[in-house]
């Protein structure tokens, strides 16, 4: 079953780095996913797609201070040089023939 | 500019019916693969339904199947959820989302702003 993981909650301050973690069940270890960010009240917003190798694909108008990495069955979002509007939920994302699954998110606060 | 408007959200009864509509404009929708999310109040994002460019081939979470029916028309670059037998979990923000293509094939790449379905006596 394809599954996918994140932890439900994250704090780091302002101006440090974070780093996310999305983790794809076991057989699913080669798929790719897409990172996701809702901030308060809005809907959400693609970040970037992510390939098992790294590479990555990133939606109009994202900072580089986003990035993504891949290690295994984990797929990493790291945001650099963290800033206020950066306090927001982020949802891995995947799918299958016939299935899209979204991971649980992962709530991202800003200290 | 890529838009994704949806509408028809609003209040019902247990058992009712409702159908929300997402306009799109900014591309050549016919050529996309679209699908619904939604969001329960405070909780994270669900798959409800996919359809592809054709619309020959649809695919539903099991929460929905046999409930909820997806459409679209591509002369109109209108999608389309059909919501029957509406039960109180069903409330949420609904959300149509854009499936990509190429290099960002099988991702949500663009996001409407969702409208509101409540589900209440």
């Amino acid at each position: 079953q394809l599954v996918l993981t994140q932890s439900p909650s994250a704090s780091a301050s302002l101006g440090a780095s974070v780093k996310l973690t999305c983790t794809l069940s076991s057989g699913h270890s080669s798929y790719a996913i897409a990172w996701h960010q809702q901030r308060p009240e809005k809907g959400p917003r693609y970040l970037m797609k992510l390939n098992s190798d790294g590479s990555h694909t990133k939606g109009d108008g994202i900072p580089d201070r986003f990035s993504g990495s891949s290690s295994g069955a984990e797929r990493y979002l790291t945001i650099s040089s963290l800033q206020s509007e950066d306090e927001a939920d982020y949802y891995c994302q995947t799918w299958g023939t016939g299935i899209r699954v979204f991971g649980g998110g992962t709530k991202l606060t800003v200290l | 500019e890529v838009q994704l408007v949806e509408s028809g959200g609003g209040l019902v009864q247990p058992g009712g019916s409702l159908r929300l509509s997402c306009a799109v404009s900014g591309f050549t929708f016919r050529s996309y693969e679209m699908n619904w999310v939604r969001q329960a109040p405070g909780k994270g994002l669900e798959w409800v339904s996919y359809i592809s460019s054709s619309g020959s081939t649809i695919y539903y979470a099991d929460s929905v199947k046999g409930r909820f029916t997806i459409s679209r028309d591509n002369a109109k670059n209108s999608l389309y959820l059909q919501m029957n037998s509406l039960r109180a979990e069903d409330t949420a923000v609904y959300y149509c989302a854009r499936e990509g293509v190429f290099a960002v094939a099988g991702i949500f790449d663009y996001w409407g702003q969702g409208t509101l379905v409540t589900v209440s006596s």
